[in-house]
């Protein structure tokens, strides 16, 4: 299996631009989480969706953040407009089902100037 | 919410020796996870462990789930195995994550 992908592996943007980052879980996995990491607040979960749909969307910062999945095999994070303090470290996670063991991508290095 | 306390915040090993990573939690959990996030940003899951004991090669880890409480045993280290070791709990699919324990193997 290939993993769980992610795109871009790197984002540079400017302030005030719109920010789409994507994921393709594990084939036949229906947990697929987002989470954001830094260096002052650690591996945060932002939102998780069982089953295509979003489930617990608490850890997602504002309204300036939105998540969807579509299809069981493609998740969108979307952050417009972007601000610097949203620079980090976004990973995108999956598993078989609720309470299985996680797979993470290789992240996306968000740096929004 | 839960609260996730990783210790030692950072070590320092020789290669070959042995270590043990603890984690302790604020409240009983469910599902319980180990993660190596290596020098490149990669998180590998290396255990789901939500109670008793397993191993995979040098590795191996306990969860004594009655007393909040699990432990990642590194044997005979090897440079590769340097990075940051978090671990993960919650129930159901919200896991919270410990601050980690920075590990480095000098060869």
């Amino acid at each position: 299996d290939a993993g769980v992908i992610q795109s871009p592996r790197h984002e540079v943007t400017e302030m005030g631009q719109e920010v789409t980052l994507r994921c393709k879980p594990i084939s036949g996995h229906n947990s697929l989480f987002w989470y954001r990491q830094t260096m002052m607040r650690g591996l945060e979960l932002l939102i998780y969706f069982n089953n295509n749909v979003p489930i617990d969307d608490s850890g997602m910062p504002e309204d300036r953040f939105s998540a969807k999945m579509p299809n069981a095999s493609f998740s969108t994070l979307k952050i417009q407009p972007s601000e610097p303090r949203d620079s980090a470290v976004y990973f995108c996670a999956s598993s078989l089902g609720i309470d299985e063991k996680l797979f993470f991508g290789s992240g996306t290095q968000l740096s929004v100037l | 919410g839960i609260q996730v306390e990783q210790s030692p915040p950072d070590l320092i090993l020789q290669e070959g020796a042995n270590s043990t990573l603890r984690c302790n939690f604020s409240d009983s959990v469910n599902n319980l996870q180990w993660f190596h996030q290596n020098p490149w940003g990669q998180l590998i899951n290396l255990f789901y462990i939500p109670s008793g004991t397993k191993q995979n090669g040098r590795l191996s880890a306990t969860t004594v789930a009655t007393e909040r409480y699990s432990l990642l045993y590194i044997s005979s280290s090897q440079t590769t195995d340097s990075g940051v070791y978090f671990c993960a709990g919650g129930y159901g699919n919200k896991l919270v994550f410990g601050a980690g324990t920075i590990l480095r193997v000098k060869s």
